[in-house]
């Protein structure tokens, strides 16, 4: 079944830097990779998702890259705040109607 | 995000007993899942469900039984719940297969002692 990987488990960057978060799949026929952000006690979030037919997307400081080929997508958060400390999860879809999440990238912003 | 929620929000249980944790949402979408998130594993998928009637297993389905009798409640059974099933609970809906993300439940933090 599909696998997701993901990298690195924990990230701490200083405010105003650039943060990036690597995962890979394992299944060539997956064809959507959301991501979510958690925050402390609260429930995931969507913040961005990409298909396959897509090799790049933004949504203002946000962005997500798709290499079908190489089965990598990535995170990119740029000019990150304070407000971007969170766990950030990837998944990717899987064959029956489901998707599979990463086990977390826990954000740190330090000031 | 108030369309999906989840009962009880906290619930302590000894280990034998039976518990169910209850989903509903006010959406009518086909697909409701369960998952379970711990520390170091992130969030797995228990079971799924398609529609009313349908459901499937996920990455960890043993111990867990879920029914679908309509399309707006999706409850998960622990059928003896054990200490390892300790864990924080997440229900999701999606209307359609890969078309929308998920939307999350605020979630059940279950013990078991």
């Amino acid at each position: 079944g599909e696998n997701v990987e993901q990298h690195p488990s924990t990230l701490s960057v200083q405010e105003g830097d650039s943060a990036v978060i690597k995962c890979t799949y394992s299944d060539s026929a997956s064809n959507y990779f959301p991501w979510y952000k958690q925050e402390l006690g609260k429930r995931p979030q969507l913040i961005i998702d990409i298909r396959s037919n897509v090799g790049e997307k933004k949504d203002q400081r946000i962005a997500v890259t798709l290499n079908k080929t190489a089965k990598h997508f990535s995170l990119h958060i740029t000019e990150t705040q304070p407000e971007d400390s969170a766990v950030y999860f990837c998944a990717a879809s899987a064959p029956g109607d489901k998707i599979i999440f990463g086990k977390g990238t826990r954000l740190h912003i330090l000031p | 995000d108030a369309g999906i929620t989840q009962s009880p929000r906290y619930k302590i249980t000894e280990t034998g007993r039976q518990v169910t944790l209850m989903c509903h949402q006010t959406w009518s979408h086909s697909y409701m899942f369960w998952y379970r998130q711990d520390l170091g594993h992130g969030l797995r998928l228990i079971y799924y469900s398609a529609a009313a009637d349908i459901t499937d297993k996920g990455e960890v389905p043993d111990g867990y039984v879920v029914s679908r009798s309509k399309t707006e409640n999706f409850p998960l059974t622990l059928e003896s719940a054990t200490r390892s099933q300790t864990s924080v609970y997440f229900c999701a809906s999606t209307p359609l297969r890969d078309r929308d993300g998920y939307t999350f439940g605020s979630g059940t933090r279950l013990t078991v002692v």
